[in-house]
């Protein structure tokens, strides 16, 4: 069975960092591609991030470009999000999916507030 | 970016009657390699969304025969044979053709 456990979340003051992480099992982590995609509360969902398999390649919404980065670890079943210079409207939960979405975990809440 | 735009953004609807929820996107979800990338999700009450129909008309593992898919380029409909109870939530429609990936601002469904 798929599993996609996000961990990393919490309360972090504007201007400040934060490191996401993601761990996968259950399938072939390596063989997939997967995303972050964020959920501010009471709103809508906005796909944030996508890396390839081998993390060759990598994708972002606009309102992220130059301050978060995707990334992955094979060896370890793991995706990452690195969040730099947060912004009171990057708080949402974030979840991690594989694939097209096929498969999501149960989301990591962030929280930027002073 | 390709725009995601779902009508109604909310419905009501008495169980064991229709239901239909329209997606357009603002360019072609053809891709070169022959599919269509249009898919849409079901979202319930504090749970991370769930995947039911990807590729415009391909149920999900799982997914009950109630719930279709259909549309091409940029026209895409979900529709629910006979509503039931357990099918209250948001559902998005979302594009993968091209990133960034979006999402349709979301249509809830609830139960008359």
């Amino acid at each position: 069975e798929v599993h996609l456990v996000e961990s990393g979340g919490g309360l972090v003051q504007p201007g400040g960092s934060l490191r996401l992480s993601c761990v996968a099992s259950g399938f072939t982590f390596s063989s997939y591609w997967v995303n972050w995609v964020r959920q501010a509360p009471g709103k809508g969902l906005e796909w944030v991030a996508l890396i390839k398999e081998d993390g060759s390649e990598k994708y972002y919404v606009d309102s992220v470009k130059g301050r978060f980065t995707i990334s992955r670890d094979n060896a370890k079943n793991s995706l990452y999000l690195q969040m730099n210079s947060l912004r009171a409207e990057d708080t949402a939960v974030y979840y991690c999916a594989r694939g097209r979405l096929q498969h999501w975990g149960q989301g990591t809440l962030v929280t930027v507030s002073s | 970016d390709i725009v995601m735009t779902q009508t109604p953004l909310s419905l009501s609807v008495t169980p064991g009657q229709p239901a239909s929820i329209s997606c357009k996107s603002s360019q072609s979800l053809l891709f070169s390699d022959g599919k269509t990338y249009l898919h849409w999700f079901l979202q319930k009450s504090g749970q991370p969304p769930q995947l039911l129909i990807y590729e415009v008309s391909s149920r999900f593992s799982g997914v009950p025969d109630r719930f279709s898919g259909s549309g091409s380029g940029t026209d895409f409909t979900l529709k629910i044979s006979r509503v039931e109870a357990e099918d209250v939530g948001f559902y998005y429609c979302m594009q993968s053709r091209q990133p960034p990936w979006t999402f349709g601002q979301g249509t809830k469904v609830e139960i008359k």
